[in-house]
Protein backbone atom coordinates (compact mmCIF):
# COMPACT_ATOMS: atom_id res chain seq x y z
CA UNK A 1 0.00 0.00 0.00
CA UNK A 2 1.32 3.76 -0.92
CA UNK A 3 2.88 5.53 2.55
CA UNK A 4 3.98 8.78 2.92
CA UNK A 5 6.59 9.82 5.28
CA UNK A 6 7.13 13.69 6.63
CA UNK A 7 10.29 13.11 8.57
CA UNK A 8 10.16 16.22 10.78
CA UNK A 9 7.24 16.88 12.83
CA UNK A 10 8.38 20.23 14.04
CA UNK A 11 10.60 22.80 11.44
CA UNK A 12 11.70 25.83 13.98
CA UNK A 13 13.20 28.52 11.60
CA UNK A 14 13.92 32.44 12.11
CA UNK A 15 12.17 34.87 9.89
CA UNK A 16 13.36 35.41 6.46
CA UNK A 17 15.47 32.10 6.69
CA UNK A 18 14.97 29.37 4.57
CA UNK A 19 13.27 26.22 5.17
CA UNK A 20 12.85 22.63 3.38
CA UNK A 21 9.93 20.12 4.91
CA UNK A 22 11.18 16.78 3.89
CA UNK A 23 8.12 14.53 1.78
CA UNK A 24 9.17 10.55 0.79
CA UNK A 25 6.59 8.15 -0.58
CA UNK A 26 6.72 4.63 -1.20
CA UNK A 27 7.37 4.22 -5.03
CA UNK A 28 4.47 3.57 -7.19
CA UNK A 29 3.84 2.97 -11.48
CA UNK A 30 2.38 6.44 -11.33
CA UNK A 31 1.76 9.12 -8.55
CA UNK A 32 0.41 12.55 -7.86
CA UNK A 33 1.46 14.12 -5.17
CA UNK A 34 0.60 17.46 -3.39
CA UNK A 35 1.36 19.67 -0.27
CA UNK A 36 -1.74 21.23 1.64
CA UNK A 37 -1.56 23.53 4.40
CA UNK A 38 -3.25 23.93 7.72
CA UNK A 39 -4.01 27.04 10.04
CA UNK A 40 -4.92 25.87 13.56
CA UNK A 41 -8.43 25.22 13.86
CA UNK A 42 -9.05 25.30 10.06
CA UNK A 43 -9.67 22.75 7.17
CA UNK A 44 -6.78 22.36 4.56
CA UNK A 45 -5.81 24.37 1.76
CA UNK A 46 -3.74 23.57 -1.47
CA UNK A 47 -0.45 24.45 -1.71
CA UNK A 48 0.99 22.89 -4.96
CA UNK A 49 0.73 19.71 -6.80
CA UNK A 50 2.38 17.30 -9.00
CA UNK A 51 0.66 15.46 -11.71
CA UNK A 52 3.20 15.61 -14.68
CA UNK A 53 5.57 17.40 -16.84
CA UNK A 54 8.08 19.88 -15.07
CA UNK A 55 8.92 17.87 -11.74
CA UNK A 56 9.20 21.80 -10.11
CA UNK A 57 6.11 23.37 -9.23
CA UNK A 58 5.45 26.68 -7.59
CA UNK A 59 3.05 28.27 -5.50
CA UNK A 60 1.79 31.94 -5.51
CA UNK A 61 3.18 32.52 -2.22
CA UNK A 62 6.74 31.58 -2.82
CA UNK A 63 7.08 27.63 -1.91
CA UNK A 64 8.39 25.38 -4.50
CA UNK A 65 8.58 21.93 -4.34
CA UNK A 66 10.14 19.47 -6.93
CA UNK A 67 9.26 15.83 -7.56
CA UNK A 68 12.19 13.32 -7.48
CA UNK A 69 11.47 10.03 -9.01
CA UNK A 70 14.61 8.04 -8.04
CA UNK A 71 14.36 9.41 -4.62
CA UNK A 72 10.64 8.98 -4.27
CA UNK A 73 10.58 12.56 -2.41
CA UNK A 74 8.28 15.56 -3.14
CA UNK A 75 10.27 18.22 -0.67
CA UNK A 76 9.33 21.42 -0.19
CA UNK A 77 10.98 24.47 -0.03
CA UNK A 78 11.02 28.38 0.77
CA UNK A 79 14.09 30.89 -0.01
CA UNK A 80 12.57 33.30 2.53
CA UNK A 81 9.57 32.25 5.30
CA UNK A 82 7.31 34.62 7.07
CA UNK A 83 5.55 35.21 10.10
CA UNK A 84 2.33 34.19 8.34
CA UNK A 85 3.89 31.08 7.26
CA UNK A 86 3.71 29.64 10.71
CA UNK A 87 1.20 26.27 10.18
CA UNK A 88 0.83 23.18 9.73
CA UNK A 89 2.17 21.36 6.34
CA UNK A 90 1.08 17.74 4.89
CA UNK A 91 2.20 15.99 1.89
CA UNK A 92 -0.09 13.56 0.42
CA UNK A 93 0.09 10.90 -2.52
CA UNK A 94 -2.34 9.29 -4.70
CA UNK A 95 -2.22 6.83 -7.08
CA UNK A 96 -3.69 6.87 -10.51
CA UNK A 97 -6.03 4.07 -9.80
CA UNK A 98 -6.66 4.50 -6.04
CA UNK A 99 -10.52 6.21 -6.50
CA UNK A 100 -8.85 9.63 -5.96
CA UNK A 101 -8.17 8.92 -2.77
CA UNK A 102 -5.38 10.77 -0.42
CA UNK A 103 -2.64 8.70 1.66
CA UNK A 104 -1.16 11.86 3.92
CA UNK A 105 1.92 12.06 5.85
CA UNK A 106 2.05 12.86 9.88
CA UNK A 107 2.35 16.63 8.98
CA UNK A 108 5.06 19.19 9.65
CA UNK A 109 4.46 21.96 12.46
CA UNK A 110 6.65 25.04 10.94
CA UNK A 111 6.80 27.66 13.31
CA UNK A 112 8.53 31.10 12.37
CA UNK A 113 9.93 32.88 14.84
CA UNK A 114 10.64 36.86 14.50
CA UNK B 1 -19.24 31.31 -3.27
CA UNK B 2 -19.21 27.63 -3.52
CA UNK B 3 -17.12 25.40 -1.36
CA UNK B 4 -18.01 22.87 1.40
CA UNK B 5 -19.44 23.50 4.54
CA UNK B 6 -19.36 21.45 8.04
CA UNK B 7 -21.49 21.98 11.18
CA UNK B 8 -21.55 22.06 13.95
CA UNK B 9 -17.91 23.87 14.38
CA UNK B 10 -18.25 22.63 17.66
CA UNK B 11 -19.62 19.46 19.07
CA UNK B 12 -20.00 17.70 22.39
CA UNK B 13 -20.80 14.33 23.49
CA UNK B 14 -21.88 11.74 26.33
CA UNK B 15 -20.45 8.40 26.02
CA UNK B 16 -23.10 6.28 24.63
CA UNK B 17 -24.16 8.76 22.64
CA UNK B 18 -24.50 8.79 18.72
CA UNK B 19 -23.54 11.81 16.84
CA UNK B 20 -23.68 13.15 13.30
CA UNK B 21 -22.02 15.41 11.72
CA UNK B 22 -22.81 17.57 8.45
CA UNK B 23 -20.94 18.29 5.61
CA UNK B 24 -22.54 20.06 2.50
CA UNK B 25 -20.65 20.85 -0.87
CA UNK B 26 -21.77 23.34 -4.10
CA UNK B 27 -19.05 22.66 -6.14
CA UNK B 28 -21.08 19.82 -7.84
CA UNK B 29 -18.40 17.12 -6.80
CA UNK B 30 -18.58 13.13 -7.14
CA UNK B 31 -16.66 12.24 -4.83
CA UNK B 32 -16.50 13.06 -0.89
CA UNK B 33 -14.33 11.82 1.91
CA UNK B 34 -14.57 11.68 5.60
CA UNK B 35 -11.14 12.19 7.04
CA UNK B 36 -10.05 12.12 11.40
CA UNK B 37 -7.70 13.74 12.45
CA UNK B 38 -5.51 13.73 15.94
CA UNK B 39 -2.13 15.12 16.50
CA UNK B 40 1.11 13.60 15.36
CA UNK B 41 -0.66 11.07 13.05
CA UNK B 42 -1.53 13.13 10.20
CA UNK B 43 -5.35 12.38 8.31
CA UNK B 44 -6.72 9.29 8.13
CA UNK B 45 -9.80 8.18 6.14
CA UNK B 46 -12.80 7.10 7.60
CA UNK B 47 -15.18 6.89 4.58
CA UNK B 48 -15.42 8.00 1.22
CA UNK B 49 -18.35 8.03 -1.54
CA UNK B 50 -17.91 8.07 -5.22
CA UNK B 51 -21.05 8.17 -6.35
CA UNK B 52 -24.48 9.19 -4.86
CA UNK B 53 -25.65 6.22 -3.03
CA UNK B 54 -22.59 4.15 -2.56
CA UNK B 55 -19.62 4.60 -0.03
CA UNK B 56 -16.43 2.34 0.47
CA UNK B 57 -15.35 1.96 4.17
CA UNK B 58 -11.26 3.54 5.02
CA UNK B 59 -8.83 2.74 6.59
CA UNK B 60 -10.63 3.83 10.38
CA UNK B 61 -14.23 2.88 9.48
CA UNK B 62 -15.43 1.00 12.86
CA UNK B 63 -17.45 2.89 14.75
CA UNK B 64 -18.62 5.39 11.86
CA UNK B 65 -21.46 5.10 9.47
CA UNK B 66 -22.54 7.51 6.42
CA UNK B 67 -25.00 8.07 3.99
CA UNK B 68 -24.91 9.52 0.16
CA UNK B 69 -28.56 10.18 -0.61
CA UNK B 70 -27.75 13.70 -2.28
CA UNK B 71 -24.80 14.53 -4.41
CA UNK B 72 -24.60 17.52 -2.21
CA UNK B 73 -24.24 16.01 0.96
CA UNK B 74 -22.21 13.06 3.03
CA UNK B 75 -23.19 13.41 7.06
CA UNK B 76 -21.23 11.28 8.98
CA UNK B 77 -22.32 9.54 12.32
CA UNK B 78 -19.90 8.87 14.86
CA UNK B 79 -21.61 6.01 16.99
CA UNK B 80 -21.27 4.78 20.65
CA UNK B 81 -19.06 1.72 19.32
CA UNK B 82 -16.45 4.48 18.67
CA UNK B 83 -13.83 4.04 21.47
CA UNK B 84 -11.96 7.15 21.16
CA UNK B 85 -14.08 9.42 19.16
CA UNK B 86 -12.57 12.67 20.51
CA UNK B 87 -10.84 14.44 17.34
CA UNK B 88 -10.67 17.07 14.50
CA UNK B 89 -13.13 15.68 11.50
CA UNK B 90 -12.96 17.01 8.04
CA UNK B 91 -14.87 16.42 5.25
CA UNK B 92 -13.42 17.06 1.68
CA UNK B 93 -14.68 16.59 -2.26
CA UNK B 94 -13.32 16.31 -5.11
CA UNK B 95 -14.61 16.69 -8.94
CA UNK B 96 -13.08 13.07 -9.72
CA UNK B 97 -13.05 9.36 -8.82
CA UNK B 98 -9.51 8.99 -10.09
CA UNK B 99 -6.42 9.69 -8.83
CA UNK B 100 -4.42 13.20 -9.91
CA UNK B 101 -7.61 15.47 -8.79
CA UNK B 102 -7.25 17.67 -5.89
CA UNK B 103 -9.58 17.73 -3.07
CA UNK B 104 -11.09 20.43 -1.21
CA UNK B 105 -11.46 20.89 2.52
CA UNK B 106 -14.23 22.10 4.72
CA UNK B 107 -13.28 23.80 7.64
CA UNK B 108 -14.33 21.04 10.31
CA UNK B 109 -16.02 19.68 13.29
CA UNK B 110 -14.39 19.39 16.76
CA UNK B 111 -16.31 16.52 18.39
CA UNK B 112 -15.54 16.45 22.22
CA UNK B 113 -16.63 13.18 24.42
CA UNK B 114 -17.65 14.31 28.05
Amino acid sequence: AQSVTQLDSQVPVFEEAPVELRCNYSSSVSVYLFWYVQYPNQGLQLLLKYLSGSTLVESINGFEAEFNKSQTSFHLRKPSVHISDTAEYFCAVSDWNQGGKLIFGQGTELSVKP
Amino acid sequence: DGGITQSPKYLFRKEGQNVTLSCEQNLNHDAMYWYRQDPGQGLRLIYYSQIVNDFQKGDIAEGYSVSREKKESFPLTVTSAQKNPTAFYLCASSIGRTGGHEQFFGPGTRLTVL
